[in-house]
């Protein structure tokens, strides 16, 4: 079956602008969550979404969002950004939460470049 | 806000070496225990989920074991390949967040 998509792959912003990052989860997966990576700070926890409810959410400002819909796809929203929020961001999905034992499957990603 | 640990940082080992790395977690408010490895212009790929303390699991060559009540993981590798040289990350599912330890980077010199 198909893997975890992302879309954009590839996205270049200003200072301030705001960017929608998309997640599609692998068929029948109800749990997507969404992480950054960065050199300095490798790979942190953002939020997990669990049938269109965040259900975990990691230590990041309020300028960082994301929703589920009834699909499951899950969208993630960075408003206002900052030269530090250039980093690689990572989805994933899986069949129940992570706080189960339950396999993660990571998308390919999206490196945003502010600038 | 809670720490996971990795030691060693980095490994190198010769082909066919065994190798074990350790993940250091807090043992209080524990869910799970996720186990990745991250091989370089590729996604993390997820090797084990472990949450029952004493619990052990075993994929091909690579095996973990879990220890809730002190709050640690070993991850081991028998008999390493070139192909097992990545980055092997431990996250630690407590509460309603998730944290990633800093990695161990593994490289298998043949």
């Amino acid at each position: 079956k198909a893997g975890v998509t992302q879309t954009p792959r590839y996205l270049i912003k200003t200072r301030g602008q705001q960017v929608t990052l998309s997640c599609s989860p692998i068929s029948g997966h109800r749990s997507v969550s969404w992480y950054q990576q960065t050199p300095g700070q490798g790979l942190q926890f953002l939020f997990e979404y669990f049938s269109e409810t965040q259900r975990n959410k990691g230590n990041f400002p309020g300028r960082f969002s994301g929703r589920q819909f009834s699909n499951s796809r899950s969208e993630m929203n960075v408003s206002t950004l900052e030269l530090g929020d250039s980093a690689l961001y990572l989805c994933a999905s899986s069949r129940q939460n992570i706080a189960e034992e339950e396999t993660q499957y990571f998308g390919p990603g999206t490196r945003l470049l502010v600038l | 806000i809670l720490n996971v640990e990795q030691s060693p940082q980095s490994l190198h080992v010769q082909e066919g070496d065994s190798t074990n790395f350790t993940c250091s977690f807090p043992s209080s408010n524990f869910y799970a225990l996720h186990w990745y490895r991250w091989e370089t212009a590729k996604s993390p790929e997820a090797l084990f989920v472990m949450t029952l303390n004493g619990d052990e699991k075993k994929k091909g060559r690579i095996s973990a074991t879990l220890n809730t009540k002190e709050g640690y993981s070993y991850l081991y590798i028998k008999g390493s390949q070139p192909e097992d040289s990545a980055t092997y990350l431990c996250a630690f599912a407590y509460g309603q967040n998730f944290v990633f330890g800093p990695g161990t980077r593994l490289s298998v010199l043949p």
